[in-house]
């Protein structure tokens, strides 16, 4: 089955420290997408990348960064920068040339990311 | 740039009552339109869209949603909730120039009780 694959489910982290969150799909999607969600704010844009070899910031990307070597993998780091990293942290991807019938996300099931 | 209002955080509801979820947009050219799904610790699932045609459109479990453009909205309704629909229902929208990048409302949340 195509979808999204976000691994781990739970992640704990101490101060000061990496870590790096997972997404891997095999939609061939062009485009994926990184976003945190925390309660009552919706969800926020940290970053997009439309193409492999290119990604653009979104509304929070401070603390965080990516990489897009693959069409299929787009990991999130989450540096020590990052002040506030305890979140919900949800990947999507979408095709690039959207028809009637494809058009949207998929979204994987999520990271929950605490800082102990 | 577009923008999206959802102004219920919270909506509460008894089972096998109506429902309506408000959603406002603003943009200044042509938009299109989803609402999203999300259950306790999952990602988000589409549930309707509105691309072109009609502005009525609806989903398989029985939501349905209506665009409506002088009042830049699509709320979405349900004539009889169950319990099983209780979950956090997000808003979005992204101009058809550039199809690619959504933004979305902050969610609703939807708590169906007996």
């Amino acid at each position: 089955d195509g979808g999204i694959t976000q691994s781990p489910k739970y992640l704990f982290r101490k101060e000061g420290q990496n870590v790096t969150l997972s997404c891997e799909q095999n939609l061939n999607h062009d485009a994926m997408y990184w976003y945190r969600q925390d309660p009552g704010q919706g969800l926020r844009l940290i970053y997009y990348s439309q193409i492999v070899n290119d990604f653009q910031k979104g509304d929070i990307a401070e603390g965080y960064s990516v990489s897009r070597e693959k069409k299929e993998s787009f990991p999130l780091t989450v540096t020590s920068a990052q002040k506030n990293p305890t979140a919900f942290y949800l990947c999507a991807s979408s095709p690039s040339r959207p028809g009637r019938n494809n058009y949207g996300y998929t979204f994987g099931s999520g990271t929950r990311l605490t800082v102990v | 740039a577009q923008s999206v209002t959802q102004l219920d955080s919270q909506v509460p509801v008894f089972e096998e009552a109506p429902v309506e979820l408000r959603c406002n947009y603003s943009s200044s050219v042509s938009v299109y339109l989803f609402w999203y799904v999300q259950y306790p610790n999952q990602g988000l699932q589409l549930l309707l869209k509105y691309l072109s045609g009609s502005t009525l459109v609806e989903s398989i479990n029985g939501f349905e949603a209506e665009f409506n453009k002088s009042q830049t909205s699509f709320h979405l309704r349900k004539p009889s909730v169950h319990i099983s629909d209780t979950a956090e229902y997000f808003c979005a929208v992204s101009d058809t120039g550039t199809a690619s990048k959504l933004t979305f409302g902050t969610g609703t949340r939807l708590q169906v009780t007996l």
